[in-house]
């Protein structure tokens, strides 16, 4: 089982939709990490959080430590929002991050 | 702010052959620094960590090497690539006192 799990695989929606995406770990960690990936390879951090809810914009990243879950929203999705989207976790003082496989969002106009 | 700069964009390498991928730092000092790698159809794997200059800490048992010759230089290698070595390397760093990552724009290296 891997230590970071996302789902779903793939998510499709229609510009405007509210979309969820979720990931569970089974380690303990020192902070969790939502990060965008565009079609060319760029990655972005979104969120680094390691209690309760951060806001930037159309996104929310949310994490319960005691649940050890994590959610991203995304409110009024947008054609542009189409990337892959990856949870991380980082443990220890060298920061060092386990990836989940990502999640493929797609927003048709 | 930082800037990570990877070198070069895409590289096609036959199997066998040596590798050196470089990824250099700008606008900031003694940050640490990471080389992942994403195989087609797979996540993100860490290859290898530094803390500081000539400190290299591999996660993954495998043919490549690495080394960081200076602070804001941190070099990708391997004597002889295997066909499993396809994929698209990126570099990361952390500056100090934060968590947050930050990533340069990635090699893309097909074995064939």
């Amino acid at each position: 089982k891997n230590e970071v799990e996302q789902s779903p695989q793939n998510l499709t929606a229609q510009e405007g939709e509210f979309i969820t995406i979720n990931c569970s770990y089974s380690v303990g960690i020192s902070a969790l990490h939502w990060l965008q990936q565009h079609p060319g390879g760029g990655i972005v951090s979104l969120f680094m959080l390691s209690s309760g809810k951060k806001k930037h914009g159309r996104l929310i990243a949310t994490i319960n430590i005691q649940e050890k879950h994590s959610s991203l929203h995304i409110t009024a999705s947008h054609p542009r929002d189409s990337a892959v989207y990856i949870c991380a976790v980082s443990r220890g003082s060298n920061y060092k991050l386990t990836f989940g496989k990502g999640t493929l969002l797609t927003v048709n106009p | 702010s930082q800037t990570i700069h990877q070198w070069p964009a895409t590289l096609v390498q036959p199997v066998g052959s040596p590798l050196s991928l470089e990824c250099t730092v700008e606008g900031t000092s003694n940050p640490n620094l990471y080389w992942y790698r994403q195989a087609a159809g797979r996540g993100l794997q860490l290859l290898f960590y530094s803390v500081g200059i000539g400190q290299i800490s591999s996660e993954v048992p495998q043919n490549l090497s690495a080394s960081r010759p200076q602070d804001r230089q941190f070099i990708l290698s391997s004597k002889k690539l295997l066909l499993s070595d396809s994929g698209f390397y990126l570099c990361a760093l952390i500056r100090g006192g934060t968590d947050t990552q930050y990533f340069g724009p990635g090699t893309r290296l097909t074995v064939l």
